[in-house]
C-alpha cells in the first residue's frame, strides 16, 4: 500500500531528446506526488511536484503528468541536456494529520550523451 | 540560498558503537526528519520531528535510534550501538510546514566495519 514503483532503473538519452521516467502507485490517499533530483554527492532536491487535482505541470524543460485513475504520473525532460544526467526519484505523501513522511521510487539513472 | 548542512560528510565505525549525526536544517523551518539511503536502494523515511518530538517514526526507527533538537540549531540522529546493515547515506531534511517541501542536506555516509 505504501510502495510507489518507479521505472526504468537506468536510460541513457542523446542530447536534445525527451528523458521519459514513470511511477505508480498503490495508496490512493496519496495527494502530494515530487520529483527529486539528485548529482552525485548531493542529497535530493525538489524538481517539480504535482498535486492531483491537476493532470499536468510544467515547468521550464521539465512536465509531469499525472493520471489520476491509473494511479500513475510520469516526468518528461524536453530538450535533454549532459548537465540533466542524475537520479531522478519520484516520491508521494499523504497531506493527512499525522502524515509527515515522504515513499520514494528507487530512482532512474539518467545519462544524457551529447 | 539557506540550505540544510550536515556532518560529518563520512563516518567510519566500528560495529557496536554509537554514533550521532549532526545536522542544521534552515533556520525558519519547523519539521524535521532524517532519512536514509542504503548503497543503491531507494531513500527511506526513518522519523519525523516537530515541536520537540517524534511526530512519526518508521519500523526501521527502532530503540537503537534516537533525536534530539539539543538547541535552538542543530538536529541530531544518534545510532547506540551500530550493525553492519547500518551502512547507509542519512540524509537529514526540513521543512516549514508538514504541507511544504522537504529540503534535503547533503548527507552523511555512515560505513560500519
Amino acid at each position: 500500500q505504501q510502495q510507489v514503483k518507479q521505472s526504468p532503473q537506468s536510460l541513457i538519452v542523446q542530447k536534445g531528446g525527451i528523458s521519459i521516467i514513470n511511477c505508480a502507485y498503490e495508496n490512493t490517499a496519496f495527494d502530494y506526488f515530487p520529483w527529486y533530483q539528485q548529482f552525485p554527492g548531493k542529497g535530493p532536491a525538489l524538481l517539480i511536484a504535482i498535486r492531483p487535482d491537476v493532470s499536468e505541470k510544467k515547468e521550464g524543460r521539465f512536465t509531469i503528468s499525472f493520471n489520476k485513475s491509473a494511479k500513475q504520473f510520469s516526468l518528461h525532460i524536453m530538450d535533454s541536456q549532459p548537465g540533466d544526467s542524475a537520479t531522478y526519484f519520484c516520491a508521494a505523501k499523504y497531506s493527512g494529520a499525522g502524515s509527515y513522511q515522504l515513499t520514494f521510487g528507487k530512482g532512474t539513472k539518467l545519462s544524457v550523451i551529447p | 540560498e539557506p540550505e540544510v548542512t550536515q556532518t560529518p560528510s563520512h563516518q567510519v565505525t566500528q560495529m557496536g558503537q554509537e554514533v550521532i549525526l549532526r545536522c542544521v536544517p534552515i533556520s525558519n523551518h519547523l519539521y524535521f526528519y532524517w532519512y536514509r539511503q542504503i548503497l543503491g536502494q531507494k531513500v527511506e523515511f526513518l522519523v519525523s520531528f516537530y515541536n520537540n518530538e517524534i511526530s512519526e517514526k518508521s519500523e526501521i526507527f527502532d530503540d537503537q535510534f534516537s533525536v534530539e533538537r539539543p538547541d535552538g540549531s542543530n538536529f541530531t540522529l544518534k545510532i547506540r550501538s551500530t550493525k553492519l546493515e547500518d551502512s547507509a547515506m542519512y540524509f537529514c531534511a526540513s521543512s516549514v510546514n508538514v504541507f511544504d517541501t522537504q529540503y534535503f542536506g547533503p548527507g552523511t555516509r555512515l560505513t560500519v566495519l
